[in-house]
């Protein structure tokens, strides 16, 4: 099985809101991985953690805030966006984080739209 | 420091014939080079990946890739196009510096026509 889930499938938030994005993968994977696209673009990573630790912030703003409860769970916790945040969210996840052999698979990711 | 150039934005084939999307990288240590497909709304599929060995890799779908070393390149091939194969293509690198972190080229939107 090499599924990451992600929740919701959409969110509309206003600038105001509080909401979370929910990532899920049951692969063993002790990577996991924040990426932000924009339309026909290429992903742009965010965070990333290893051993549910945080080991690369790719200068996100704080708006942003990542969470990693388990070695199986990643959440994205959003305050105050922009409408320029306005993106698809992907998470991924890969086997081991200081293998740059290893593969990341995707999930499906969360289409943010800020209003 | 690790780059990647996919120097076609756009790529048109006719349904049957043989289609290539072409990929270019740069990195200081062993390259390490996968290939995504991406459909509308989709998130990221793994195709293939090189790692070592046998420069054609064999991946999903149908889907071949060459590594070149000398001319630094990692093409994405396909004998046979088919109008469901229609979708946007990453190519990305990793090296052992950093391992963390993929690199990922700007895509190739294929196009194929029936």
């Amino acid at each position: 099985d090499t599924e990451v889930t992600q929740t919701p499938k959409h969110l509309v938030m206003g600038m105001t809101n509080k909401k979370s994005l929910k990532c899920e993968q049951h692969m063993g994977h002790r990577a996991m991985y924040w990426y932000k696209q924009k339309a026909k673009k290429p992903p742009e990573l965010m965070f990333v953690y290893s051993y549910e630790k945080l080991s690369i912030n790719e200068s996100v703003p704080s708006r942003f805030s990542p969470e990693c409860p388990n070695s199986s769970l990643l959440n994205l916790h959003l305050h105050a966006l922009q409408p320029e945040d306005s993106a698809l969210y992907l998470c991924a996840s890969s086997q081991n984080p200081t293998k740059a052999t290893d593969t990341q698979y995707f999930g499906p990711g969360t289409r943010l739209t800020v209003l | 420091a690790q780059s990647v150039a996919q120097p076609e934005d756009q790529v048109n084939v006719a349904e049957g014939n043989p289609l290539t999307v072409k990929c270019t990288y740069s990195v200081s240590g062993n390259p390490y080079l996968f290939w995504y497909v991406q459909y509308p709304n989709r998130g990221l599929q793994f195709l293939l990946k090189y790692i070592t060995g046998d420069n054609l890799v064999k991946g999903s779908y149908g889907f071949e890739a060459e590594f070149n070393k000398s001319q630094t390149s990692f093409h994405l091939k396909k004998p046979s196009a088919l109008v469901s194969d229609s979708a946007l293509y990453f190519c990305a690198v990793r090296d052992n510096t950093n391992a963390g972190k993929s690199t990922f080229g700007d895509g190739t939107t294929l196009t194929v026509k029936p």
